[in-house]
């Protein structure tokens, strides 16, 4: 059973400060790594990919990847409350010509003014 | 460029009817994906497509069926509708394997 475990929250973190999400994966064949953030009842929206070992930066947010423990995380510098919403992480796998997603069921941020 | 769209937005059908959701991919994008969403949990994945051809499906019942038309829009068919199907029904298109997968604003589905 390939699964994707991330902590519901909520993750409380005051306006300036730096959130962190977390996320762990079952499936070692996995091998892309997606960031999505879904506002209440809008759909979600990509935010970060990553691909490789080590970290990638874009604007304020950094995704890292870490395969040999298989987990995945995303830094959100500079928290504004416009970022308050739940984060999903989304993980493909190489097993057959399928990569459909598979998805945590997020985490949910807020962001104290 | 328009995004990923889908139709219709909402739909309120019965017990053991069918409908037809339909999604229009990112131009120059040939994959198609669907996904389901309920209320609380993170989209799961329905079917893939690409050039027209099944990819790939998620763990659902044969009630669910896709197709993906010569342009790369798609449809998603479910038959029998049950009171578990209602949910927030995605799209997601992307031009290659691997690749960022888009959403369009998906389709909110409730079966009364």
């Amino acid at each position: 059973q390939k699964e994707v475990e991330q902590n519901s929250g909520p993750l409380s973190v005051p306006e300036g400060a730096i959130a962190s999400l977390n996320c762990t994966y079952s499936d070692r064949g996995s091998q892309s790594f997606f960031w999505y953030r879904q506002y209440s009842g809008k759909s979600p929206e990509l935010i970060m990919s990553i691909y490789s070992n080590g970290d990638k930066e874009d604007g304020r947010f950094t995704a890292q990847l870490n395969k040999a423990s298989q987990y995945v995380s995303l830094l959100i510098r500079d928290s504004q409350p416009s970022d308050s919403a739940t984060y999903l992480c989304a993980v493909t796998y190489s097993g057959g010509g399928a990569d459909g997603l598979t998805f945590g069921k997020g985490t949910h941020l807020i962001i104290q003014p | 460029d328009a995004g990923v769209t889908q139709s219709p937005t909402h739909l309120i059908k019965t017990r053991g009817q069918h409908v037809t959701l339909r999604c229009s991919p990112i131009s120059g994008h040939k994959s198609v994906s669907w996904y389901q969403q309920v209320l609380g949990q993170g989209p799961q994945f329905i079917f893939q497509y690409y050039e027209k051809e099944e990819r790939g499906r998620g763990n659902f019942p044969d009630r669910f069926s896709a197709r993906q038309f010569p342009n790369y829009s798609s449809e998603l068919n479910v038959n029998a509708l049950l009171l578990g199907d209602s949910a927030l029904y995605l799209c997601a298109s992307s031009w290659d394997r691997g690749q960022p997968q888009h959403f369009g604003d998906g389709t909110r589905l409730s079966i009364l």
